[in-house]
C-alpha cells in the first residue's frame, strides 16, 4: 500500500520558473527520499534526507522535512526542460526494517515547458 | 560503470501463462529489491534478498509469484498463471550493503508486462 499521497498530482510550469512538490506520509520515519522517473526509464535517486534534519541542499534541489506534520517538499528552482519526469518521495519507516525497506508516494508528475 | 540490468524490457503474455523477469544489479551488491509499479501509481514493494537470502517476502501478492536468487548476484521474478492483474512494470533495485537505512537504490529500466 501507498505510505501517503503527493501534490499536487500534476504540475505544468514554463522554463525558468521554481517547482515545489509535496509528500504526506503516515507513520514515523528514518529517513525520506526522492526519486525522480522518466517515463519509461526506472528511477533515479535524488537526495535523502534523514528524520533529525530539517532541510537539505543539493544543486539546484531544496528538500525540507517536517516530522510533526508528516511531510516533505521538493523544489527545483530555475526548472529547465530537461526536469520533465515524475518524481516520488519514498520512505523508510522508524522501527522497520535494517535493509532500507521503501515505501513509495504516488507521484508528482511535473511538466516543464521550454 | 554498469547499472541494474533488466530483461526482457517488455513481455506481452496469454492469461494463464508462466512468465520470468531477469534482474541483473550492479556487481557487488548485496541488497536487492523487487517492485511492482501499476499505470500512474508509485513502485510498491514486493521482496528483498540480501545475497542469496530471501529476508522479506511480504509484498507478493499472491503465492503465484516466486523470486529467487540463488548465487546472491541474479536475480529472477516468476510469476505463474499470469492473470490481468499482474500487468505492470516490474522494476528491480540494488544497494550496496546491508544494514543501514541510509542508502539509495539503484533502479533498472523494469520490465513492462501486459497480460492479454
Amino acid at each position: 500500500s501507498q505510505q501517503g499521497e503527493e501534490d499536487p498530482q500534476a504540475l505544468s510550469i514554463q522554463e525558468g520558473e521554481n517547482a515545489t512538490m509535496n509528500c504526506s506520509y503516515k507513520t514515523s520515519i528514518n529517513n525520506l527520499q526522492w526519486y525522480r522517473q522518466n517515463s519509461g526509464r526506472g528511477l533515479v535517486h535524488l537526495i535523502l534526507i534523514r528524520s533529525n534534519e530539517r532541510e537539505k541542499h543539493s544543486g539546484r534541489l531544496r528538500v525540507t522535512l517536517d516530522t510533526s506534520k508528516k511531510s516533505s517538499s521538493l523544489l527545483i528552482t530555475a526548472s529547465r526542460a530537461a526536469d520533465t519526469a515524475s518524481y516520488f518521495c519514498a520512505t523508510h519507516n522508524a522501527g522497520g526494517t535494517s535493509y532500507g525497506k521503501l515505501t513509495f508516494g504516488q507521484g508528482t508528475i511535473l511538466t516543464v515547458h521550454p | 560503470g554498469a547499472g541494474v540490468s533488466q530483461s526482457p524490457r517488455y513481455k506481452v503474455a496469454k492469461r494463464g501463462q508462466d512468465v520470468a523477469l531477469r534482474c541483473d544489479p550492479i556487481s557487488g551488491h548485496v541488497s536487492l529489491f523487487w517492485y511492482q509499479q501499476a499505470l500512474g501509481q508509485g513502485p510498491e514493494f514486493l521482496t528483498y534478498f540480501q545475497n542469496e537470502a530471501q529476508l522479506d517476502k511480504s509484498g507478493l501478492p499472491s503465492d503465484r509469484f516466486f523470486a529467487e536468487r540463488p548465487e546472491g548476484s541474479v536475480s529472477t521474478l516468476k510469476i505463474q498463471r499470469t492473470q490481468q492483474e499482474d500487468s505492470a512494470v516490474y522494476l528491480c533495485a540494488s544497494s550496496p550493503w546491508t544494514g543501514s537505512v541510509y542508502q539509495p537504490q539503484h533502479f533498472g529500466d523494469g520490465t513492462r508486462l501486459s497480460i492479454l
